[in-house]
């Protein structure tokens, strides 16, 4: 099935870093959305993108839908210990066969040490 | 508060058991979904429902099937299931695609923890 390749695996960074990780595919995706999941929870939608170029921010993240609709990126600025969890991209392919049939990334893991 | 629940949050079953999980959504949508999330491995699309019709099987084992009563309740009923199946089962439910972008906005429940022993 359709693979969306999602880097770094984790990071380790120190408070009030930056951070920044991003999803690729070889194929071309009309949507593009982040979500960061917590121990015992289920995923929680940060950021949702559905033009290519779109920069959309939450708070302390932004995130940008890649000019060839292949990628995307989610940057995180000033890292704080509660960011932390596993981030995962998510996206939808063009097409009228998948609607509801999102792909997402493997995860990034981040911890933030205070 | 995610606005959408799930039932249990812990369940332990023997490969003989017959258990089912329950999802319900309290966000007015029409389309519901069920995903295995298993250790190192990315989320898996199980079921999609739109309008309590299944529009997705996404080559899932008979041992899995999904009950869609009413756009608002979901229910994933396991039997003989094997210890290869024990994942976190999550459910979602978004806007349906009728009209507009924001169908794919889908909203996750804290999930249920599956041990097949």
């Amino acid at each position: 099935g359709q693979q969306l390749n999602q880097s770094p695996q984790s990071m380790f960074i120190q408070e009030g870093e930056d951070v920044s990780m991003n999803c690729t595919s070889s194929s071309i995706f009309n949507t593009w959305l982040w979500y960061k999941q917590e121990p015992g929870e289920g995923p929680v939608l940060l950021i949702a993108l559905y033009k290519a170029g779109e920069l959309t921010s939450n708070g302390r993240l932004t995130a940008q839908f890649g000019i060839t609709r292949k990628d995307s990126f989610l940057n995180i600025s000033a890292s704080i210990p509660s960011d932390v969890g596993i981030y995962f991209c998510a996206g939808q392919k063009a097409g009228g066969t998948s609607y509801g049939k999102l792909t997402f990334g493997q995860g990034t893991i981040l911890t933030v040490h205070p | 508060e995610t606005g959408v629940t799930q039932t249990p949050r812990h369940l332990v079953m023997g490969m003989t058991n017959k258990k089912s999980l329950k999802c319900e959504q309290h966000l007015g949508h029409n389309a519901m979904y069920w995903y295995k999330q298993s250790a190192k491995k990315p989320l898996e699309l199980m079921f999609v429902y739109n309008f309590k019709e299944q529009t997705e099987n996404n080559s899932v084992p008979s041992r899995f099937s999904p009950e869609c009563p009413n756009s608002s309740h979901l229910f994933l009923h396991l039997h003989t299931l094997q210890p290869e199946d024990s994942a976190l089962y999550l459910c979602a439910s978004s806007p349906t695609w009728s009209g507009g972008s924001s169908y794919n906005e889908q909203f996750f429940g804290p999930g249920t923890r599956l041990t097949v022993l």
